[in-house]
């Protein structure tokens, strides 16, 4: 009955790479998001859904796509990953936009060699 | 723009000792504060929150209190136990909101304690 869960937990590439990152929730919210932490726990958005609508595109380099086939799943798809690609990714949900509390995902740690 | 401060980690603390990590903030407006707490190799939840100023947040014998003349929002606790040991974030939510709602995040304080 997990809320919010992302899928892998852990993953492992190399340089060059594409991959993928899974993201559902049960919570019946209408809002989505990926957030990266990195290796010294810094928060960062990334993106935000909203309805299976587009509302936050930070600067991120165009290799990060998103997708949402539906407003209880978002995808996160990397090309030709890098090195500082390495880092933990985050998928959240809240009921709508601008309400809190934001629900987490346990994470997915992406290293790149 | 919009920021959140918090003291740098990380904190180091015996068991049953006082626990205060600071949080000061900038904004425009008038915004709602919060801390989530982030267990090892989970996700971050919401621990506390306060919407307007001298509310106090509270949950599991944590406790901080939304001062507008300081324009701070420190988290405390009593006595510190080992299952806190976590990382602690303060963030804020922008008022008035618009259509790029977003979190402001706080760079998080790594919280240690030793039995």
């Amino acid at each position: 009955d997990t809320a919010v869960s992302q899928t892998p937990k852990y993953l492992v590439t190399q340089m060059g790479n594409d991959k993928s990152i899974k993201c559902e929730q049960n919570l019946g919210h209408d809002t989505m998001y990926w957030y990266k932490q990195d290796s010294k726990k810094f928060l960062k958005i990334m993106f935000s859904y909203n309805n299976k609508e587009l509302i936050i595109n930070e600067t991120v380099p165009n290799r990060f796509s998103p997708k949402s086939p539906d407003k209880a799943h978002l995808n996160l798809h990397i090309n030709s990953l890098e090195l500082g690609d390495s880092a933990v990714y985050f998928c959240a949900s809240s009921l709508r936009q601008g309400s809190s509390p934001l629900h987490f995902g346990n994470g997915t740690r992406l290293t790149v060699t | 723009g919009d920021s959140v401060t918090q003291m740098e980690g990380p904190v180091t603390l015996s068991e049953e000792a006082f626990l205060t990590i600071n949080c000061t903030y900038t904004a425009t407006g008038y915004p709602s504060l919060f801390w989530y707490v982030q267990y090892p190799g989970e996700g971050l939840q919401l621990l506390l929150k306060a919407t307007k100023a001298d509310d106090k947040g509270s949950n599991k014998g944590f406790e901080a209190t939304y001062r507008k003349e300081t324009t701070s929002f420190h988290l405390e606790k009593g006595s510190v136990q080992v299952s806190d040991s976590a990382v602690y974030f303060c963030a804020l939510s922008p008022t008035p909101m618009d259509s790029n709602y977003q979190l402001i995040w706080g760079a998080g304080t790594k919280l240690i304690i030793k039995p």
